[in-house]
């Protein structure tokens, strides 16, 4: 069964610019998280998706937004690109266990450099 | 706010010896822990899961103890190997919440051939 898949792997851009993330979850999930691991410091939650629907977002700035799709899959955006977005950005998928915690499965993530 | 803490951030032990890493959660409606490996450039592996209803949970080569009185996790990996060198974390979620994870900045783990 194949995993997480996060593309791309690495990702170049210069402050200002947008950058688009993309991830695919497990097969049956339907849950999809996106999380920044800066260097150093841990997961910080960025949005979770369910259903195509974005169920709850963290601490970060509108700039900060992403859609789930019919399959499921998500993307993450990021306008205004600050060079303190440099980061690795993660993508989990979990299932849906009737509103009970179930465990997030991660992808190898993107490595976002904000020159 | 929620808050779930590593005891010590770095932690060698020799090829062979068993590893005890630890986390402390703040949260007492915490219900639902999972333990994380990450290797360098990589994203984190899943190792093995607990919810609230249980004490203790084993897999292969490890061990995951809960301890709701003193909100305390820990992992133990049996026999430690070199390619269980890695950054360790744990995680908690409540039912509350949903999905809703909160996550510790890390343990890393060295093993020393």
């Amino acid at each position: 069964e194949a995993g997480v898949t996060q593309s791309p792997t690495h990702l170049i851009k210069t402050r200002g610019q947008q950058a688009t993330l993309r991830c695919s979850p497990i097969s049956g999930h339907t849950s999809v998280y996106w999380y920044q691991q800066a260097l150093g410091l841990g997961l910080q939650f960025l949005l979770w998706y369910d259903e195509g629907e974005e169920r709850n977002r963290g601490n970060f700035p509108p700039r900060f937004s992403g859609r789930q799709f019919p399959n499921y899959s998500s993307e993450l955006n990021v306008n205004a690109l600050e060079l303190e977005d440099s980061a690795l950005y993660l993508c989990a998928s979990s299932l849906d266990l009737a509103g009970l915690p179930g465990a997030q499965y991660f992808g190898p993530g993107t490595r976002l450099l904000v020159l | 706010g929620e808050s779930v803490g590593l005891h010590l951030p770095t932690l060698s032990v020799q090829e062979g010896d068993n590893s005890i890493i630890n986390c402390a959660y703040s949260n007492s409606a915490s219900d639902y822990f999972i333990w994380y490996k990450q290797e360098s450039g990589k994203g984190p592996q899943f190792i093995i899961d607990i919810r609230s209803n249980m004490d203790k949970r084993q897999g292969q080569r490890v061990t995951v103890l809960l301890n709701k009185t003193v909100k305390h996790l820990s992992l133990q990996i049996a026999a430690t190997q070199p390619g269980d060198s890695a950054v360790y974390f744990c995680a908690e979620a409540n039912s509350n919440t949903g999905n809703q994870f909160y996550f510790g900045t890390g343990t890393s783990l060295t093993v020393i051939p």
